[in-house]
């Protein structure tokens, strides 16, 4: 079955260090992959998409590269903040339309980015 | 402010009495689901709707029922809530074509 796995374990870094979070997938070719930003107790918030045929993908101080052969995924926050703090979902989808559009969501990777 | 509305925020019933949860979303947004979260197993999708009169089952619908008269709103109903259905809900919305789903705050139930 379709398995996505990010680091289960919390992430501490020094604010200011560069924070890197990995997302794996197996059993799955996904066309694209999302990363989103979730707080204690509210939804999660998209932050940006990458598709199968990009290599990278960057906003402000995140980037993304999407590693087809690898299957795997890295998300990094650059220059991190202690507001930076959240728990990190990454989401593959096969598809644009119908079933297909269903995300799979891997656990979360919470990160605490300390003063 | 475009959004995603979910009530109540937070709900404590007990078993077997019947409650909605209210979604509604200001963006004419297509397609719409229902996801609880627990810990240890993430986000799992319950039910979703492609558009108005059409949904279908999630991953885990045993126990819930939708509806979707209007595309604005999508409520997820428990007919006979049972303590395993203790948990974190969100609606989500997102345009038919672009999958980036929009969330709602999210309601914590608890089922006593």
């Amino acid at each position: 079955s379709q398995k996505i796995e990010q680091n289960s374990e919390a992430l501490n870094i020094q604010e200011g260090k560069t924070a890197t979070l990995t997302c794996n997938y197996t059993n799955y070719s996904p066309a694209y992959l999302q990363w989103y930003r979730q707080d204690p107790g509210r939804g999660p918030v998209f932050l940006l998409l990458i598709r199968e045929n990009e290599k990278e993908k960057r906003k402000e101080r995140l980037k993304v590269t999407f590693d087809t052969t690898l299957k795997q995924s890295l998300f990094h926050i650059t220059a991190s903040q202690p507001a930076d703090s959240a728990t990190y979902l990454c989401a593959p989808g096969s598809g644009w339309a119908g079933n297909n559009r269903k995300l799979i969501w891997g656990l979360g990777t919470s990160l605490a980015v300390n003063p | 402010e475009a959004q995603v509305t979910q009530n109540p925020r937070y709900l404590i019933t007990v078993t077997g009495k019947k409650l909605t949860v209210t979604c509604s979303q200001n963006m004419n947004h297509e397609y719409m689901s229902w996801y609880r979260q627990d810990p240890g197993l993430g986000l799992r999708q319950i039910y979703y709707s492609m558009n108005v009169e059409v949904t279908d089952k999630g991953d885990v619908p045993e126990g819930y029922k939708v509806s979707r008269k209007e595309k604005r709103n999508f409520p997820l109903i428990l007919e006979s809530p049972s303590p395993n259905q203790t948990s974190l809900y969100f609606c989500a919305s997102s345009l038919f074509g672009e999958n980036i789903q929009y969330f709602g705050a999210g309601t914590r139930l608890s089922v006593l």
